[in-house]
């Protein structure tokens, strides 16, 4: 099946530090969702995006929707410990279904 | 958050026994899904529901059957568990094709 290509797989940054990930796929998708996940909880919705080049925040997130449509963004500034889990992007695809395939998730851990 | 309450929460069981996993919206959102999460699998559609009565398949969707008789509530049925089906599932709603999904706190079933 279609899949998202997630990277990196996981990082070890020091407080303070910007964060960027990213996901990528050779299809087409309408929409591009991102997700964090703490342990032992369910992914929780941090920014959606709509719109091929479509750039939105959330406090000191900033995701972005690939021009192509095929890759989406997620940065984070001035990292905090408490950003420590694991990210996902989601998609959903432009050939009409009704699903989101998730990325394999990056591990994001903040050294203090 | 968006209310949406999944039951049980920690469930184990024998091989060959059939399980029901339950998820409950409150939010009257017209789409469904359940997921399962594995390490180095990420987040896998099992089977969706974009209305009552109106189901599809997954990409994981052997081994598992569903329903949806009424609009707050998707089953998952394991028909006869298997150690491979030892998982945590997750269920998650959206009020329409392309917008957000927001997720359950998860079932962390195991099979022995």
């Amino acid at each position: 099946g279609q899949q998202l290509n997630q990277s990196p797989q996981s990082m070890f940054i020091q407080e303070g530090e910007d964060v960027s990930m990213n996901c990528t796929s050779s299809s087409i998708f309408n929409t591009w969702l991102w997700y964090k996940q703490d342990p032992g909880e369910g992914p929780v919705l941090l920014i959606a995006l709509y719109k091929a080049g479509e750039l939105t925040s959330n406090g000191r997130l900033t995701a972005q929707f690939g021009i192509t449509r095929k890759d989406s963004f997620l940065n984070i500034s001035a990292s905090i410990p408490s950003d420590v889990g694991i990210y996902f992007c989601a998609g959903q695809l432009a050939s009409g279904t009704y699903k989101y395939i998730f990325g394999t998730g990056t591990r994001l851990k903040v050294l203090a | 958050d968006a209310g949406i309450t999944q039951s049980p929460r920690h469930k184990v069981t024998e091989t060959g026994t059939p399980v029901t996993l339950r998820c409950h919206q409150t939010e009257n959102h017209r789409y469904m899904y359940w997921y399962r999460q594995d390490p180095g699998h990420g987040l896998r559609l099992i089977h969706y529901s974009y209305g009552v009565k109106d189901t599809d398949k997954g990409e994981v969707s052997d081994g598992y059957s569903v329903s949806r008789s009424k609009t707050e509530d998707f089953l998952l049925t394991l028909e006869s568990a298997t150690s491979s089906q030892t998982s945590v599932y997750f269920c998650a709603i959206s009020r329409d094709r392309g917008t957000e999904a927001f997720f359950g706190q998860g079932t962390r079933l195991t099979v022995v």
